[in-house]
């Protein structure tokens, strides 16, 4: 079946940049999402990226999308600690249904 | 209400009891999903229902796992004898409709543990 990695954790400090990574292998996928989890709670959508599209920005966040390699980037700029949260990765599955498979999920945990 | 609403919030009961997982989509959404997610990993699909048929059940993991949505609104996740390895964070999400330029939007989840 189709699969999505990530890497499962990521520190940076406080004010910088934050770029999380993603692979995904489904060579049909139309879209792309990021999600937010804070402990305890549901995934929070933060953008998501249709596949004819490369990049995407929405005020600090970036997504970056390289169809070609199959590789998904989700940049956030001037990092605090309020972004300190696991950061998912999902595609719609092309096989159809609107099933999003997931990756594990990256740790971002932001030091001042 | 604004959000995708699930009850309860925590659910923990015995090896081999029956238990019962509340959806509420957002008021007009058609599409509605059920997810499970392990401890530490991301989200596995379950079940899809686009109004109040299920096209996709491939997720369900048993047939111990049924859900049923009425009214083009409710849904109810149902696991019947229940076992350790079902413990996990339950996680419904809805969308607008079925495409993929409608995200999912999903609630908090009801955390299960099985004693």
């Amino acid at each position: 079946g189709e699969d999505v990695e990530q890497s499962l954790f990521l520190s940076v400090r406080e004010g910088d940049s934050s770029v999380i990574n993603c692979t995904y292998t489904d060579s049909s996928s139309t879209y792309l999402y990021w999600y937010k989890q804070e402990p305890g709670a549901g995934l929070q959508l933060l953008t998501y990226i249709f596949s004819n599209m490369d990049m995407k920005q929405d005020q600090r966040l970036t997504v970056l999308l390289n169809k070609k390699d199959k590789h998904l980037s989700l940049r956030i700029a001037d990092t605090q600690t309020g972004d300190s949260a696991i950061y998912f990765c999902a595609d719609l599955y092309s096989g159809g249904y609107n099933k999003l498979i997931f990756g594990a999920g990256t740790r971002l945990a932001v030091h001042p | 209400g604004a959000g995708v609403s699930q009850s309860p919030s925590n659910k923990v009961t015995e090896k081999g009891k029956d238990v019962e997982l509340r959806c509420d989509p957002i008021s007009g959404h058609t599409a509605l999903y059920w997810y499970r997610q392990r401890l530490g990993q991301g989200l596995e699909f379950l079940i899809y229902f686009q109004g109040n048929s299920a096209p996709d059940k491939s997720g369900l993991p048993s047939d111990r796992f049924s859900a049923e949505r009425t009214g083009e609104s409710v849904s109810t996740l149902t696991i019947q004898r229940t076992q350790q390895e079902d413990s996990a964070v339950y996680l419904c999400a809805s969308s607008l409709s079925g495409g993929g330029n409608q995200p999912q939007h999903f609630g908090d989840g009801t955390r299960l543990s099985i004693l």
